[in-house]
């Protein structure tokens, strides 16, 4: 089971934000994250808990191993507005997922 | 630049079927995994199978493990789900993965399960 938290942050831009994600046992850093905006596909951002995936900004980084990981944006931008999901596949198939993170303006 | 573009979902009542594909383009499609997932309208992301490169070896999430069948044609590069017996769960929007590192999704296709 992978918990994430908090379920909602709200933000300004220029913030730096940390999102969490807490899995119930170790996943050992096969951890990835995704960042889906309204009305599209779920794009990967981040796999093996730290690599970012091709063309994806370097403010967003992941970090953590184990249990517990992190995905954090420096300096926010308004495009970042979106819900933020984060994935296992240590112990996969299957795949599970946390319920998400959205990131909204304050 | 990989794509995937999926195609086939829609409104069918309960006890129905259906059969959702994905075309593939960009990527050496017979070498890789390829992955059915699917977003609730609540938002909540689920997996829902895995075919390996060799179209012999498959996995089923428990949830549809005898109604759905993953499947795949590797020489017309296509990722086939299909899907009987659904059910008001089913309902979601259905997105098929590649198992690359750089992992794409394709925009997905949306399937109605209702009366």
């Amino acid at each position: 089971v992978l918990t994430q938290a908090p379920a909602t942050l709200s933000v300004s831009p220029g913030e730096t934000v940390t999102l969490s994600c807490r899995a119930s046992q170790s996943v050992n850093g096969a951890v990835r994250w995704y960042q889906q905006k309204s009305g599209q596909a779920p794009r990967l951002l981040i796999y093996g808990a730290t690599t970012r995936a091709t063309g994806v900004p370097a403010r967003f980084s992941g970090g953590g191993s184990g249990t517990e990981f992190t995905l954090t944006i420096t300096s926010l931008e308004v495009d970042d507005i979106a819900i933020y999901f984060c994935q296992q596949y240590y112990a996969w198939p299957p795949w599970t997922f946390g319920q998400g993170t959205t990131v909204d303006l304050k | 630049e990989v794509q995937l573009v999926e195609s086939g979902g829609g409104f069918v009542q309960p006890g129905g079927s259906l059969r959702l594909s994905c075309s593939a383009s960009g990527l050496m499609f017979s070498w890789f995994a390829m992955h059915w997932a699917r977003q609730t309208p609540g938002k909540r992301l689920e997996y829902v199978a895995t075919i390996y490169g060799n179209g012999r070896d498959t996995h089923h999430a428990d949830a549809v493990k005898g109604r759905f069948t993953i499947s795949r044609d590797n020489e017309k590069s296509i990722l086939y789900l299909d899907m009987t017996n659904l059910r008001v769960d089913d309902t979601a929007v259905y997105y098929c993965v590649d198992g690359l590192d750089n992992q794409s999704w394709g925009q997905g296709t949306l399937v109605t399960v209702s009366s």
